[in-house]
């Protein structure tokens, strides 16, 4: 068991610029999920896939904002026209069933200046 | 509504025990998670209980679930300094829609004093 992996761990960007992450889950987990950390927050819920399907999209998901998980195992998350608003920790975790505890990565920092 | 809430911060000095709290308004929660978090990193599953629970202890830690009061509660024994960290309660509100997503608190900062 490796764990959630995300990568980049950090991106800097400019306002304005798009920017893709992504996420590769537990092997055995179909459940996958994004979330959003901002300073001194707990993590929001964006988004959820089960296998390949996007089951669930939170408001906070603006247009801007598409996620993939085209075969079922990793998963994208891209984010288009940055905004400085957008600055935040963006975490994926995934599980193997509904109730089971969601496993997280350590997180992609953008900073977007 | 769906909403998780924690006190901001608790200091104890090593040695001691620590009690973080945390309510949440879903009476329908089927799981509560407690879930540590350490600068600059992801967040790390401490342990859960399920709702028909009253207690669950593990090692060190001891989660206490009030559901008449909608209360969590998670005390570490003997509180060492690699403890320091911020410390989210969530739980599974019902949503109806299948995702069995987490709703996490704030977050309690814990720091230890040696």
């Amino acid at each position: 068991d490796t764990g959630v992996s995300q990568d980049p761990r950090h991106k800097i960007t400019k306002r304005g610029q798009n920017v893709t992450f992504r996420c590769d889950p537990i092997s055995e987990h179909n459940r996958l999920y994004w979330y959003r950390q901002t300073l001194g927050q707990g993590p929001e819920f964006l988004t959820y896939f089960q296998n390949e399907a996007q089951l669930e999209k939170s408001r906070l998901l603006s247009d801007r904002f598409s996620a993939e998980r085209p075969k079922g195992s990793f998963s994208t998350l891209e984010i288009q026209r940055t905004e400085q608003g957008d600055s935040a920790m963006y975490l994926c975790a995934s599980r193997e069933g509904a109730g089971s505890p969601l496993h997280f990565g350590n997180g992609t920092r953008l900073t977007v200046t | 509504g769906e909403d998780v809430e924690q006190s901001l911060f608790l200091s104890v000095r090593e040695g001691d025990s620590s009690v973080i709290n945390c309510t949440y308004t879903d009476s329908s929660s089927t799981y509560l998670y407690w879930y540590k978090q350490e600068p600059g990193a992801g967040l790390q599953l401490l342990t859960y209980i399920f709702s028909n629970m009253d207690m669950k202890q593990d090692q060190r830690l001891t989660v206490l679930l009030n559901k008449k009061d909608k209360h969590l509660s998670l005390r570490i024994a003997d509180t060492q300094t690699g403890d320091s960290a911020i410390y989210f309660c969530a739980e599974i509100p019902y949503s109806g829609a299948g995702s069995y997503q987490l709703t996490f608190g704030k977050g309690t900062k814990l720091s230890v004093i040696p």
